[in-house]
């Protein structure tokens, strides 16, 4: 079974300015996809970003990047430019390739601050 | 809006209860997920159905049960409902391409808040 694990459980950044969040997971697999999910107070997760392991290039997604560290297994998700919008739940989440179910962290709270 | 409809929104019944939630994918999404998220065990995933068959389990209890019906509509059927039961219950909906792999990005539902008291 796959474990992710984000350590932090709380993280406030000023308006404007950078935070960065960590994920660490533990697979013996090598074909799988990584995603950064969103769940704003209004309940709705949302899908932020998505990376492939396969793929070396970082992705990005406008003011969302990921730092993806295969060999350490860490998946860290940066938000450039912080606003007040960002302001949610972030889980990170795993998938195996052809399994189709998201195994999650238990989540951090990122409170973007005026 | 991500094009996944539940309802109801949010449920308050009592223990030893039964109750039906529903879940429509978006338009073309063959495949539904259903996943509860609670305090204590986060999220977790339960049952995947595509196009009318179950395809796979998570930690699903014996109480709980789902089916996808011919217009691919979902139902989660909870019963013998306790107290711990209470969560947020998210349906997903995802395409899946020929070869049997999911366009990886799935789509959540707005999710239907349950109560038991």
């Amino acid at each position: 079974a796959q474990t992710v694990t984000q350590s932090q459980p709380e993280m406030s950044v000023q308006e404007a300015e950078t935070v960065t969040l960590s994920c660490t997971y533990d697979t013996s697999e090598s074909n799988y996809y990584l995603f950064w999910y969103k769940q704003p107070p209004s309940r709705q997760m949302i899908l932020v970003i998505r990376q492939e392991a396969y793929k070396q290039q970082n992705a990005t997604e406008n003011r969302f990047s990921v730092n993806f560290q295969k060999a350490a297994k860490s998946f860290s998700l940066k938000i450039s430019d912080s606003q007040l919008g960002d302001t949610a739940m972030y889980f990170c989440a795993f998938m195996k390739q052809g399994d189709y179910k998201l195994s999650f962290g238990a989540g951090t709270t990122v409170t973007v601050r005026a | 809006d991500s094009g996944v409809t539940q309802t109801p929104k949010h449920l308050i019944t009592a223990t030893g209860q039964r109750v039906t939630l529903r879940c429509s994918p978006r338009s073309g999404d063959l495949s539904v997920y259903w996943y509860q998220q609670s305090l204590d065990q986060g999220l977790q995933f339960l049952i995947h159905y595509y196009n009318g068959e179950e395809r796979a389990k998570g930690n699903i209890l014996e109480r709980f049960s789902a089916q996808q019906f011919p217009d691919l509509h979902s139902e989660l059927n909870l019963s013998s409902l306790e107290l711990g039961d209470s969560a947020l219950y998210f349906c997903a909906s995802s395409v899946m391409d020929r070869r049997g792999w999911m366009n990886t990005e799935a789509f959540f539902g707005q999710g239907t808040r349950l109560t038991v008291v």
